[in-house]
């Protein structure tokens, strides 16, 4: 029944380690985000997508790499983690136009040790 | 480009009192403007939009905010505050030539007994 999905919820892992984050909509919405929230919950855009096409690529290290095998599902792969990467990342989407909401998941909290 | 500037970062309220939460925004084209809350260890829900129409919009929880285009402003008030309201507010802002949504830096909500 879950409108935007991610898994895991959480994620502890070392530096240098290589992990992705999934995350899936049955909403049948057309455009999909990554957002990083960090300690102080100041939530920045990182990726969006929009019919499995990257229309938003914010300042990110290219560590961080998103795939979009179709409109439903948006994943991000972080390689060589580091510890400034520990954070809570979430999923959104939202159909068409921007006067639209955008409906997010609960989030990964990804703590790196 | 858009963006939202939320005042206090932190505001606290004894049960019962109103709630007020200022959201003021920049933009050079109409915007649409949105609050969400965020419980502990939930992802964003929205409260309520506007988008165009009538300026005072209402939401859900009891929560209703008023456009003010005079004052680039559109705070978020609740007249009587519920120990179920502790949360983080955010601010949020689009326009029809942005696919992206612009976040203020949220604000606490604290409700006292």
């Amino acid at each position: 029944d879950t409108a935007v999905s991610q898994t895991p919820k959480y994620l502890v892992t070392q530096m240098g380690n290589d992990k992705s984050i999934k995350c899936e909509q049955n909403l049948g919405h057309d455009t999909m985000y990554w957002y990083k929230q960090d300690s102080k919950k100041f939530l920045k855009i990182m990726f969006s997508y929009n019919n499995k096409e990257l229309i938003i690529n914010e300042t990110v290290p290219n560590r961080f790499s998103p795939k979009s095998p179709d409109k439903a599902h948006l994943n991000l792969h972080i390689n060589s983690l580091e510890l400034g990467d520990s954070a809570v990342y979430f999923c959104a989407s939202r159909q068409g136009l921007s006067n639209q909401p955008q409906h997010f998941g609960d989030g990964t909290r990804l703590s790196i040790l | 480009a858009q963006s939202v500037t939320q005042l206090g970062s932190h505001v606290s309220v004894s049960e019962g009192a109103l709630v007020l939460l200022r959201c003021n925004y920049s933009s050079s084209v109409p915007p649409y403007l949105f609050w969400y809350v965020q419980y502990p260890n939930q992802g964003l829900q929205l409260l309520l939009k506007y988008t165009t129409g009538a300026t005072l919009v209402k939401g859900i929880n009891g929560f209703e905010a008023e456009f003010k285009k005079s004052e680039t402003s559109f705070h978020l008030t609740k007249p009587s505050a519920h120990m179920s309201d502790a949360a983080e507010y955010f601010c949020a802002v689009s326009t029809t030539f942005n696919n992206d949504m612009r976040f203020g830096a949220g604000t606490r909500l604290t409700v006292k007994p």
